[in-house]
């Protein structure tokens, strides 16, 4: 079964400084990963999908990569701002996908 | 092209009821899966329909069932509700070979069991 760990749990920061989000995942025979945004009592919204050949992958002020032996992949976002405050879950997949409980951000104005 | 759509969005209901979830697919994706987020926790896989057959199961008991439609939609039925099923529950939708099987997900569903 795969167990999937985010670090910190929570996090706030001042606008404007990097955020940089773990995950750690148990089974690394996986497709690919996703990480996503979750806002209080919402759905999930996609940031990133990296396939597993992949490293990296890059969206505006996200990027994320992926070490698929050591079962590891790792969120950043560049120069936060307030409207970064959320959940930030990743969650590996072979088809099915795992959750970890997620990072909380809040990002101060 | 729409996105993933849920109905209801809240719910409640009493103990040893039945519910029934409704999942609409975003356009082209022919697989949809159900997931559980109790609050605070991160979303567990319940089960996933592929062409209107189940394509894998997490852990929940029978009680927890499905059915995927030829336009691809989804239901998902729990009998005998317990307050443990009190939660969100989310349904995403994706296309096996399109896009690395990159999930996107509705807005979910709101249950609260008394």
């Amino acid at each position: 079964k795969q167990e999937v760990t985010q670090i910190p749990a929570a996090l706030s920061v001042p606008e404007g400084e990097n955020l940089v989000l773990n995950c750690s995942f148990t089974d690394s025979a996986i497709y690919n990963l996703q990480w996503f945004r979750q806002d209080p009592g919402k759905g999930l919204t996609s940031l990133l999908l990296i396939q597993s050949s992949q490293r990296e992958q890059t969206s505006g002020r996200l990027n994320a990569s992926l070490d698929k032996s050591s079962g590891r992949s790792t969120l950043y976002i560049a120069a936060s701002q307030p409207g970064d405050s959320a959940t930030y879950l990743c969650a590996p997949s072979r088809g099915q996908l795992s959750f970890g409980a997620g990072t909380t951000v809040t990002v101060r104005a | 092209e729409t996105g993933v759509t849920q109905s209801p969005t809240h719910l409640i209901k009493t103990r040893g009821q039945q519910v029934t979830l409704r999942c609409s697919s975003q356009s082209g994706h022919n697989t949809v899966s159900w997931y559980q987020q109790a609050l605070g926790q991160g979303p567990q896989f319940i089960f996933q329909y592929y062409r209107e057959e189940e394509n894998g199961r997490g852990n929940f008991p029978p009680r927890f069932s499905g059915l995927q439609f030829p336009n691809y939609s989804s239901e998902l039925n729990v009998n005998a509700l317990e307050l443990d099923d009190s939660a969100l529950y989310l349904c995403a939708s994706s296309s096996p070979g399109q896009g690395a099987d990159e999930q996107f997900f509705g807005p979910g569903t709101r249950l609260t069991v008394l």
